[in-house]
């Protein structure tokens, strides 16, 4: 499925550094997600969107930014990151979003390896 | 506290033979049930998913059965192929958006099918 892209595959920055990881979906779907999955534990969701407005912030540091500017995009603006928060970020989407409930199957995208030292 | 657990990190399978994939939850609020693929450098996709409603979902190769009084669920794939080699997770949500939006992942079992 290559209908989810992410940009950059892999990052390394400091903890000073301001970043932001891109996800552009081509699916024409209206839902969208970040994801982290860090070594050794699963897949944690981070933020939702549908219809470009954020419906679930799962108490992630605020040093993590999201942005949905439209409903085919999906930024997570990343500053003075910790070297904790190295992992895989994963961007997804879904057709429905809020109206098709989480039976929607969500279409992952092929991450970003961040590393932050 | 993880919700969704699969013990087995890895499993090994010779070609041609079962694969059986087992993942165990927790919340008894959850109703709906997923299996994804990920192989190396990719994203996971979706392969079946099954609603508390049935105990057996079948499409084509893959099977994945539910027990909910035990609150258990196993992927089977006959006959297994090399190209089955992957990283499978399993995941649980309530059908219900009002619970929230997670998907509640388990931390994967890596299967190798062997030649």
């Amino acid at each position: 499925e290559t209908g989810v892209t992410q940009t950059p595959r892999h990052l390394v920055m400091g903890m000073t550094n301001k970043k932001s990881l891109k996800c552009e979906q081509h699916l024409g779907h209206n839902a969208m997600y970040w994801y982290k999955q860090s070594a050794k534990k699963p897949l944690e969701l981070m933020f939702v969107y549908s219809l470009e407005e954020r419906v679930e912030n799962n108490s992630v540091p605020s040093r993590f930014s999201p942005e949905c500017p439209n409903s085919s995009h999906l930024f997570l603006h990343l500053h003075t990151l910790q070297p904790e928060d190295s992992a895989l970020y994963l961007c997804a989407s879904s057709q429905e979003g809020v109206a098709g409930g989480n039976t929607d199957t969500q279409y992952f995208g092929p991450g970003t390896r961040l590393t932050v030292l | 506290d993880q919700q969704v657990k699969q013990n087995s990190p890895s499993l090994s399978v010779q070609e041609g033979r079962i694969s059986i994939l087992n993942c165990d939850y927790t919340n008894s609020m959850f109703d709906y049930f997923l299996w994804y693929k990920k192989y190396p450098a990719e994203g996971p996709t979706f392969l079946i998913s099954i609603s508390s409603i049935k105990d057996k979902n079948e499409d084509g190769r893959f099977t994945v059965f539910l027990n909910k009084s035990a609150k258990h669920l196993s992927l089977h794939i006959v006959p297994s192929q090399p190209g089955d080699s992957a990283v499978y997770f399993c995941a649980a949500t309530p059908s219900n958006s009002n619970s929230g939006y997670a998907l509640n992942f388990g931390k994967g079992t890596s299967l190798l099918v062997t030649p």
